[in-house]
C-alpha cells in the first residue's frame, strides 16, 4: 500500500458544527502532516507529527485541533470554523525528516457556510 | 527556510523536453533540493530530490549547479499528463525538517 487516504473527499459544515477529517497510511511512515491550500495558492503547513507527537504547530487557530491516535492515523478536528477556513486540506506522510519524499493524499475539500 | 525563485508559468509542446529552472542563491550546505508537482484537483506528488549530484528517476532528472545556487528539473518527453504546478523546495535534511512550498511554476503542455 503506497497511498495516503483522506476522508471525506468533500465536506460542507456550518459555523457552529463540529466535524473531523481523517487521514490514514500503511507505509510505515512515522511523520504525518496537515497542510491547508486555498485556491490558486501553494499548500501551507499547519501541523507536523513525528512518532505520534506534535512537533510543529504553525500558529494555527485553536478551532483546528489535530490528533494522532497511532502511527497510521491522523485526524483534524474542526470546531466553530469561519467561512475563510474553506479550503483544500491535505494530509501527507513520510519517514521523519525531509531527506525522504512525502506522500500526499488527494485532500478534503472543505466548505464552511 | 531558504527561498527559491521559479518562473510563474512555462509552456511546452507535447513529446519535447522541458527544463524547469529554480534559483536558490541562499541555499545552505545541508539543504536538500526537492521537486513536487500538483496536477489539477489532486494533492502534490513527489518528483525527485537531491543534495549535490545530479539525480535521475523514472519521472525526471534533476540537474544541480556546481555551486548549488540553482537547479533544473528536466522532463525528457512532456506529455499532456505533465501539465501541473511544479514546486522547487529547499529544506534542511534534519530529523525535524518539513516542506514549505513556494509559488511554483505552472507548466502547460500543448498537443
Amino acid at each position: 500500500d503506497t497511498e495516503v487516504t483522506q476522508t471525506p473527499k468533500h465536506l460542507v459544515m456550518g459555523m457552529t458544527n463540529k466535524k473531523s477529517l481523517k487521514c490514514e497510511q500503511h507505509m510505515g511512515h512515522r511523520a504525518m502532516y496537515w497542510y491547508k491550500q486555498k485556491a490558486k495558492k501553494p499548500p501551507e503547513l499547519m501541523f507536523v507529527y513525528s512518532y505520534e507527537k506534535l512537533s510543529i504547530n504553525e500558529s494555527v487557530p485553536s478551532r483546528f485541533s489535530p490528533e494522532c491516535p497511532n502511527s497510521s492515523l491522523l485526524n483534524l478536528h474542526l470546531h466553530a470554523l469561519q467561512p475563510e477556513d474553506s479550503a483544500l486540506y491535505l494530509c501527507a506522510s513520510s519517514y521523519p525528516g525531509t531527506v525522504y519524499g512525502y506522500t500526499f493524499g488527494s485532500g478534503t475539500r472543505l466548505t464552511v457556510v | 527556510d531558504a527561498k527559491t525563485t521559479q518562473p510563474n508559468s512555462m509552456e511546452s509542446n507535447e513529446e519535447e523536453p522541458v527544463h524547469l529552472p529554480c534559483n536558490h542563491s541562499t541555499i545552505s550546505g545541508t539543504d536538500y533540493i526537492h521537486w513536487y508537482r500538483q496536477l489539477p484537483s489532486q494533492g502534490p506528488e513527489y518528483v525527485i530530490h537531491g543534495l549535490t549530484s545530479n539525480v535521475n528517476n523514472r519521472m525526471a532528472s534533476l540537474a544541480i549547479a556546481e555551486d548549488r545556487k540553482s537547479s533544473t528539473l528536466i522532463l525528457h518527453r512532456a506529455t499532456l499528463r505533465d501539465a501541473a504546478v511544479y514546486y522547487c523546495i529547499l529544506n534542511y535534511g534534519g530529523s525535524q525538517g518539513n516542506l514549505i512550498f513556494g509559488k511554483g511554476t505552472k507548466l502547460s503542455v500543448k498537443p
